[in-house]
Formats: C-alpha cells, structure tokens, sequence
C-alpha cells in the first residue's frame, strides 16, 4: 500500500494568518495518464469529511479560493491564505492513484 | 441536490454479517459519471476505504477486505449496499456511503453510521 504521512498533526492558527498542510506519500503520485491522484478532505466536528481539493490542485465545486493544492511527486502541500473560525478541523489528505486508496493520519487545525 | 441516506443496524454479533445500504435522491445510480462507494473510520481514527463499484457491476475492493466485502449497485430501488462477512471488534466503526468521482475518490458523503462489533 502507498503510505501517506502528513504534517504537522496538529496546528493552531490565528484567524487572517495564513497555514500550511505537508503531505508525503511514499511513492509518486503522478499516474501514466498525467494526472497527480492527491486529494484533500476536511471533516468538521461531528460530521462527515468533505472534499476541497481534487487531482492534486483542483478546487471542488463551491469549495472558497483560500484554499489551494500544491505540490508533485511524492510532495504535497494544502494551504489556506487566510485562515478563517469556520476551517477548524481535521485535514486528510488522500491518495488515488492505487489501490486501496489511504489516508494520511490527520492534521487537527485549531484557532 | 444529491442527498445520500444510510440505513441499517447499529450493532452486529461477532462473526455475523455487516449490511448497511444507502439511498439516493437528486440523483441516479445509473450515472455514467459517478462510482458508488463506502468508507469507514474506526473511532478516533483515520479514514479507511473500503471500496466502490457501478451499476455495471464493476467493483473495487480494499485488497485487505476484499475476502469479506461485496458493494452492489440496485438501479431499479436508486440505492447502494455493502456488505462485510465475519466480522469482529476491529470492524466497529463509522461506516459512510459516498458517491466517488472515480474508483477513490468520494465528493459527496452520507451522515455516517456508526457500526459496532459485540456480542
């Protein structure tokens, strides 16, 4: 199975600074057909993760322009410009690319 | 707007059987553009797919649960199941439907159910 590590664990952020999120899988992610299988989940307290990013940089649908996707290879990187209140939570990223499809272990971002 | 709504039991029996299934509306199984899936997450932990399939009939299975699991797509009720045999304690956790963009990835989720293995 591909292993997917994230960093930090945790981190709390003063709403209006920016955060960044590490994720480092261990083998590429980059797929023959050109795109890069990373994808980004937030779950709020209580209730069931929701996708933001998708093949490495693409914003889902409604999901606001703080938040970007970066990165190649093996070497991710979520990051929200401005924090606001409203993005506590844990942060997950995930590998497409093979199967089964994992998970890092979370990064719990707090204000 | 596609909604998912999840039913089934909350507690099996070890060794028992896991059924849950999960109702679609705003949308359609049938969709050409979309998998059916299910992830789960044990409690305090990290997420764990389990795997996803179509209407079609083509299937996806988690490599370690692959012996145990079985995800059907039922076109003429709209809705989608999973099942997992033999179940014990490290299968208790919370269970959700989602619909999948491809093979992995879920972009729309179901409430959760939580799902717990004792006798």
């Amino acid at each position: 199975d591909i292993v997917v590590t994230q960093t930090p664990l945790s981190l709390s952020v003063t709403p209006g600074q920016p955060a960044a999120i590490s994720c480092k899988s261990s083998q590429s992610l980059l797929h023959i057909d050109g795109n890069t299988y990373v994808y980004w989940y937030l779950q709020k307290a209580g209730q069931a993760p929701q996708v933001l990013i998708h093949e490495l940089s693409n914003r889902f649908s409604g999901v606001p322009d703080r938040f970007s996707g970066s990165g190649s290879g093996t070497d991710f990187t979520l990051t929200i410009s401005r924090v606001e209140a409203e993005d506590v939570g844990i942060y997950y990223c995930m590998q497409g690319k093979q199967i089964p499809a994992t998970f890092g272990q979370g990064t719990k971002l707090e204000i | 707007q596609l909604q998912l709504q999840q039913s089934g039991p909350g507690l099996v029996k070890p060794s028992e059987t896991l059924s849950l299934t999960c109702s679609v509306s705003g949308g359609s199984v049938s969709d050409n553009n979309f998998l059916w899936g299910w992830i789960r997450q044990p409690p305090g932990k990290e997420l764990d797919w389990i795997g996803s399939g179509t209407y079609s009939g083509t299937t996806y299975y988690n490599p370690s649960l692959k012996s145990r699991v079985t995800i059907s797509v039922d076109m003429s009720r709209n809705q989608f199941s999973l099942k997992l045999t033999s179940v014990t304690a490290a299968d208790t956790a919370i269970y959700y439907c989602a619909r999948m963009k491809n093979w992995a990835a879920a972009v729309t989720w179901g409430q959760g159910t939580l799902v717990t293995v004792s006798s």
